[in-house]
């Protein structure tokens, strides 16, 4: 079946603007995950979604991003006023709620802030 | 807090010859241990997990990985290496039913013929 897909692959923006980052995840994950990578860096923790609500969000960086997922399924990553330090890889990965937490990522978006 | 930690940031081995990757971690409970790869453009392929039972797990692509609670570490390791190996290899850990991995920062992997 489908894996966890990402749109766009790669965004350019500049300083100062809006960004939206969409995650589609495996068909019946009810759990859905963010991360930001970073150059030379692992995947850091975002925000972590059970079903429609934010289960845990203390990874976001500050007030400038925000994330939803309304229907439980698709969800997005909002970055308002973009700074160039927000340039990064962002993944988003998704799993069932069992014990083992296996997370299947996507391939990522590649933000770029110029 | 927990925390991962991959003392080797290049690796570089011979084709055919045997690999070691490091990884320490540091957690309150019993850990949910993860080593995942990523090839350039890809995305992170799960290798091996462990979390509970027999301390050495078995994993895809040759790869097994060693549990030493004594020493908090979690050894990737693999008989005989390809040059398809070569990529960038992630330790994390994490914790029960759902929650948010920890990464460490990543050992790359070179292979040369």
């Amino acid at each position: 079946g489908a894996g966890v897909s990402q749109t766009p692959s790669n965004k350019v923006t500049e300083k100062g603007k809006y960004v939206e980052l969409r995650c589609d995840p495996i068909s019946g994950h009810t759990a859905l995950y963010w991360y930001r990578q970073s150059l030379g860096q692992g995947p850091e923790f975002l925000i972590y979604f059970q079903g429609t609500g934010a289960a845990d969000d203390s990874g976001l960086p500050n007030d400038r991003f925000f994330a939803v997922r309304p229907e439980g399924s698709v969800s997005t990553l909002k970055i308002q006023r973009t700074e160039r330090g927000d340039s990064a890889v962002y993944l988003c990965a998704s799993s069932l709620i069992l014990r083992d937490n296996e997370q299947f990522f996507g391939p990522g978006t590649r933000l770029t802030v110029l | 807090a927990q925390s991962v930690t991959q003392p080797d940031i290049h690796i570089t081995v011979s084709e055919g010859a045997s690999l070691e990757l490091r990884c320490n971690y540091s957690y309150g409970a019993t850990p949910y241990l993860f080593w995942y790869v990523q090839s350039p453009g890809q995305g992170l392929q799960l290798l091996l997990k462990y979390f509970s039972g027999d301390t050495l797990v078995q994993g895809i692509k040759g790869f097994e990985a060693e549990f030493k609670r004594s020493q908090s570490s979690f050894n990737l390791r693999k008989p005989s290496v390809h040059w398809s190996d070569a990529a960038e290899y992630f330790c994390a850990v994490g914790a029960a039913g759902g929650n948010k991995l920890v990464f460490g920062a990543g050992t790359i992997l070179r292979v040369k013929s």
